[in-house]
């Protein structure tokens, strides 16, 4: 499979627990996003990040959340002391530096739920 | 904030029918993509509009990128009961490729 990959699918927590979600893009994708989408909404973007280097966040991204990407290659995406505002899916996209339509690709997601 | 405002919000038609949705913004957008997604899963893309004016085809779906930059539809032509899902329109302003995405259009088809 050479799409982009996320893990877990699916996460429940409970309120006040930390979860972390990886993204894995297409090998040779250098741009990696991730975006937020709640229910009836479309995706918001978050964060991206060219190779190693974060170059861009949303005001959305509280300080409560944090994401990284070491080796240019994978991201993890960490939410600290969960609220239930946080439950969404989280999406992650990889793309070339000037690829949207055709070169930028979507996961499949990670359904958070906070109860 | 950019914003795209994206109508209809929801469309319930007959098969066979012809379907069309449209976004428009404040902003001026360089680029226009439309997508779909499936339940529990992430957007797939459409059809994507690169200058103002340009008409796009894919099979029976037809977009088309407005001549302000600040518009765009998309059209289905004699539908299917497997174009089910929520339609999403994006923008991208500069060359970040971050997205501005619309509400979605969340269309059903009767058989």
């Amino acid at each position: 499979d050479t799409g982009v990959s996320q893990d877990p699918r699916h996460k429940i927590t409970k309120r006040g627990q930390n979860v972390t979600f990886r993204c894995d893009p297409i090998s040779e994708h250098n741009r990696l996003y991730w975006y937020r989408q709640t229910l009836g909404q479309g995706p918001e973007f978050l964060t991206y990040f060219q190779n190693e280097a974060q170059l861009e966040k949303s005001r959305l991204l509280s300080d409560r959340f944090s994401a990284e990407r070491p080796k240019g290659s994978f991201s993890t995406l960490e939410i600290q002391r969960t609220e239930q505002g946080d439950s969404a899916m989280y999406l992650c996209a990889s793309s070339l530096p000037q690829g949207v339509g055709d070169g930028y690709t979507f996961g499949s997601g990670t359904r958070l739920t906070v109860v | 904030g950019q914003q795209l405002n994206q109508s209809p919000q929801s469309m319930f038609i007959q098969e066979g029918e012809d379907v069309s949705m449209n976004c428009t913004s404040s902003s001026i957008f360089n680029t226009w993509l439309w997508y779909k997604q499936d339940p529990g899963e992430g957007p797939v893309l459409l059809i994507a509009l690169y200058k103002a004016g340009e008409l796009t085809s894919n099979g029976r779906l037809t977009a088309q990128f407005g001549i302000t930059r600040k518009d765009s539809f998309l059209n289905i032509s004699a539908s299917i009961p497997s174009d089910v899902g929520i339609y999403f329109c994006a923008g991208r302003t500069g060359n970040t490729g971050k997205l501005i995405f619309g509400q979605g259009t969340t269309l059903q088809v009767k058989p």
